[in-house]
C-alpha cells in the first residue's frame, strides 16, 4: 500500500531562522510528488510539483528537492506569514495519496 | 477564474438527519474529487468524477454516503443518515485531467459537525 509519511508534525521557528520539511514515501510507481499549504479553514493550495529524483523547484522562500525515497521542504528566512500546515502527496498512476502535514508556525 | 466553490462552508445537524454538500468545480475541469480530511486520518479520498461519470468510490464510508454530479458545473455529496463520526471537512477538488501535470485545484470546504 502507497503511504506517505511527514515529519515533524509541527515545527516553531522564529522568523529568519531557515529550516526544512521532510516528506517521506513508498510508491509503487512515483508519477509525481505535490507539495500544498493549507491555511486555516481553508482548502490546500498548489505549491510545486517534482517528477524525478534531484529535481528541485523554488518560489520565493521555498525550495523543494526530491530524492527517490523523499523530499524536502526547505523554508529560507522565513515569515509569520509562511505559518501554516504544509502537505506532501504523491501521485500513483491512480490516485493521490496524501501525507497527514507538518503544522509550521513563524513567531515574529 | 472563480475557483472551486462548496457550499455551505459549515453544517450542524443532528445524528440521523441528511446532509447535502455542494461543489462547483472549476470551468473546463474534467475531474472531480470529494476527499474527507480528519486530524486523525488527514485527508481521505472518497469518490472521484471523470466528465460526470463515478470512476472509483471505493473510499467511500459505506452505504450512508452518495455523490451525484448531475453536469459538468455540479455536485453533491449527500450523508443519510448521518452520524457523530462524520464530523468533519469534506472539501472538493478539481482537475483538468488525472495525472501529475495536473494538480488539484481544492475548494475551501464545508465543516461539518453532527451533534
Amino acid at each position: 500500500e502507497d503511504q506517505v509519511t511527514q515529519s515533524p508534525e509541527a515545527l516553531r521557528l522564529q522568523e529568519g531562522e531557515s529550516s526544512s520539511l521532510n516528506c517521506s514515501y513508498t510508491v509503487s510507481g512515483l508519477r509525481g510528488l505535490f507539495w500544498y499549504r493549507q491555511d486555516p479553514g481553508k482548502g490546500p493550495e498548489f505549491l510545486f510539483t517534482l517528477y524525478s529524483a534531484g529535481e528541485e523547484k523554488e518560489k520565493e522562500r521555498l525550495k523543494a528537492t526530491l530524492t527517490k525515497k523523499e523530499s524536502f521542504l526547505h523554508i529560507t528566512a522565513p515569515k509569520p506569514e509562511d505559518s501554516a500546515t504544509y502537505l506532501c502527496a504523491v501521485y500513483n498512476g491512480q490516485n493521490f495519496v496524501f501525507g497527514p502535514g507538518t503544522r509550521l508556525s513563524v513567531l515574529p | 477564474d472563480a475557483g472551486v466553490i462548496q457550499s455551505p462552508r459549515h453544517e450542524v445537524t443532528e445524528m440521523g438527519q441528511e446532509v447535502t454538500l455542494r461543489c462547483k468545480p472549476i470551468s473546463g475541469h474534467d475531474y472531480l474529487f470529494w476527499y474527507r480530511q480528519t486530524m486523525m486520518r488527514g485527508l481521505e479520498l472518497l469518490i472521484y468524477f471523470n466528465n460526470n461519470v463515478p470512476i472509483d468510490d471505493s473510499g467511500m464510508p459505506e452505504d450512508r454516503f452518495s455523490a451525484k454530479m448531475p453536469n459538468a458545473s455540479f455536485s453533491t455529496l449527500k450523508i443519510q443518515p448521518s452520524e457523530p463520526r462524520d464530523s468533519a471537512v469534506y472539501f472538493c477538488a478539481s482537475s483538468l485531467y488525472l495525472g501529475s501535470s495536473s494538480p488539484l485545484h481544492f475548494g475551501n470546504g464545508t465543516r461539518l459537525t453532527v451533534t
